[in-house]
């Protein structure tokens, strides 16, 4: 049981370029979140998705989409990348909707956009 | 305006000495809350969390939080810390209303020295 992986590690970008961030949770859990985490601002969230082929935006959702095709992965996609999206971006999990529920998380990609 | 306050940004303690970090929130009704650390270069994990009953809850690793409705807070205490507690300390709230949403603090980082 991994939990929830992330891919890749940590990648170097140059402005403008695109990529896929990857998300995959082996829980069977219904909800994933994407989150950025910037010095001193704590966690932000990007975009969630409540369940197998929906997505909705977070606090921070402009210049990222996502999807969910499979219930087990959420990716993530930066079009053209930004020196404000240099960040470390991670994914979590949890069972359902229910407020209460202890969410997951990934161990983190380390994004660095010049 | 941030919604979870966490007061303080960086507390730094020898070993043995007691633990309090202040987390406050603005929202009205019915909240969760949380508190995460993340050990150096490792992801998230959950401390504790409250979502009814006791106020007071204990968490892993000998750390406790209590729940004061009418300060609208949840600071985390821990008696006697030490050297291997040095991380980063996120407070989160989920509400009632915003199904699975957290919103976290801006992270407090403590340091313990031996």
């Amino acid at each position: 049981n991994a939990g929830v992986t992330q891919t890749p590690k940590f990648r170097v970008l140059k402005t403008g370029q695109s990529m896929t961030l990857l998300c995959a949770q082996d829980m069977n859990h219904e909800y994933m979140y994407w989150y950025r985490q910037d010095p001193g601002m704590g966690l932000r969230l990007i975009h969630y998705s409540v369940g197998e082929g929906t997505t909705a935006k977070g606090e921070v959702p402009d210049g990222y989409n996502v999807s969910r095709l499979k219930k087990q992965n959420f990716l993530l996609g930066l079009e053209s990348a930004a020196p404000s999206q240099t960040s470390v971006y991670f994914c979590a999990s949890s069972r359902d909707s229910a407020p209460y529920n202890e969410q997951f998380f990934g161990p983190g990609t380390r994004l660095t956009v010049l | 305006a941030q919604s979870v306050s966490q007061h303080n940004h960086h507390v730094i303690l020898s070993e043995a000495a007691s633990l309090e970090l202040g987390c406050n929130y603005s929202y009205g009704g019915t909240v969760n809350l949380f508190w995460y650390v993340q050990y150096p270069g490792q992801h998230l994990q959950l401390l504790l969390k409250y979502f009814s009953g006791d106020p007071l809850v204990k968490g892993i690793k000998g750390f406790e939080a209590e729940f004061i409705k009418s300060k609208f807070s949840f600071n985390l205490r821990k008696p006697s810390v030490q050297w291997s507690d040095t991380a980063e300390y996120f407070c989160a709230v989920t509400r009632g209303s915003t199904l699975g949403r957290l919103y976290f603090g801006r992270g407090t980082q403590l340091t313990v020295w031996p």
